[in-house]
């Protein structure tokens, strides 16, 4: 399978615990997003990157969280100190953009996060 | 925050009958796209459309766009018992900024045997 993935699936954490979470974007891809979604609703933009710069944030990504993308390919997401309202799926997307923000957005499995 | 708003927030119709949702949006966009997300699977991409366009289709998929009204409709035909999914219109903004899709709260579709 040559889509995104996202590892883990799951997470567990107590609170005031730090997790990292992994985004593999479709290989050729220089664009890649993470996003947020809670029950019942869409999908929240955080942050995205072009290559390996992270270009625009959300003000949803307060400064416990953080993402790199350090070589263009792989991202991770960190969220230290973890709160019970940061229990959500995150999920990864990756698109290959030529200019003119037309390009479609293809989205990895999500990583569960519950935070007790 | 959410820009668009689909509705109905949830819709029950008889397999082989058509499925219509709506989506308002806020602001100007450069392009709308639906999304289906099933339990336990991510989001699918279904269909983009410019915001040059007024109509798209894609199989039993029709897809409008009034940027005058700032809407948008999704048509799916013939519905399947596989076509049961929430359904989200995302927006893609114009003027350059975040290039994140803002998404919409989604439509719950049921599809019933």
């Amino acid at each position: 399978d040559t889509g995104v993935s996202q590892n883990p699936r799951h997470k567990i954490t107590k609170r005031g615990q730090n997790v990292t979470f992994r985004c593999d974007p479709i290989s050729e891809h220089n664009r890649l997003y993470w996003y947020r979604q809670t029950l019942g609703q869409g999908p929240e933009f955080l942050t995205y990157f072009q290559n390996e710069a992270q270009l625009e944030k959300s003000r949803l990504l307060s400064d416990r969280f953080s993402a790199e993308r350090p070589k263009g390919s792989f991202s991770t997401l960190e969220i230290q100190r973890t709160e019970q309202g940061d229990s959500a799926m995150y999920l990864c997307a990756s698109s290959l953009s030529l200019g003119g923000g037309q390009e479609t957005q293809y989205f990895g499995p999500g990583t569960r996060l519950l935070v007790l | 925050s959410q820009q668009g708003e689909e509705d109905p927030q949830a819709l029950s119709i008889q397999e082989g009958e058509n499925a219509t949702m709506n989506c308002s949006y806020k602001t100007s966009i450069n392009n709308l796209q639906w999304y289906r997300q099933n339990s336990g699977r991510g989001l699918v991409h279904l269909i983009l459309i410019r915001s040059n366009e007024r109509e798209k289709h894609s199989g039993r998929l029709r897809v409008t766009l009034d940027t005058s009204k700032k809407s948008s409709s999704l048509l799916i035909t013939a519905s399947r018992a596989a076509d049961t999914a929430s359904y989200f219109c995302a927006t893609a903004l114009s003027g350059g900024g975040a290039d994140g899709l803002t998404f919409g709260k989604g439509t719950h579709l049921i599809i019933q045997p």
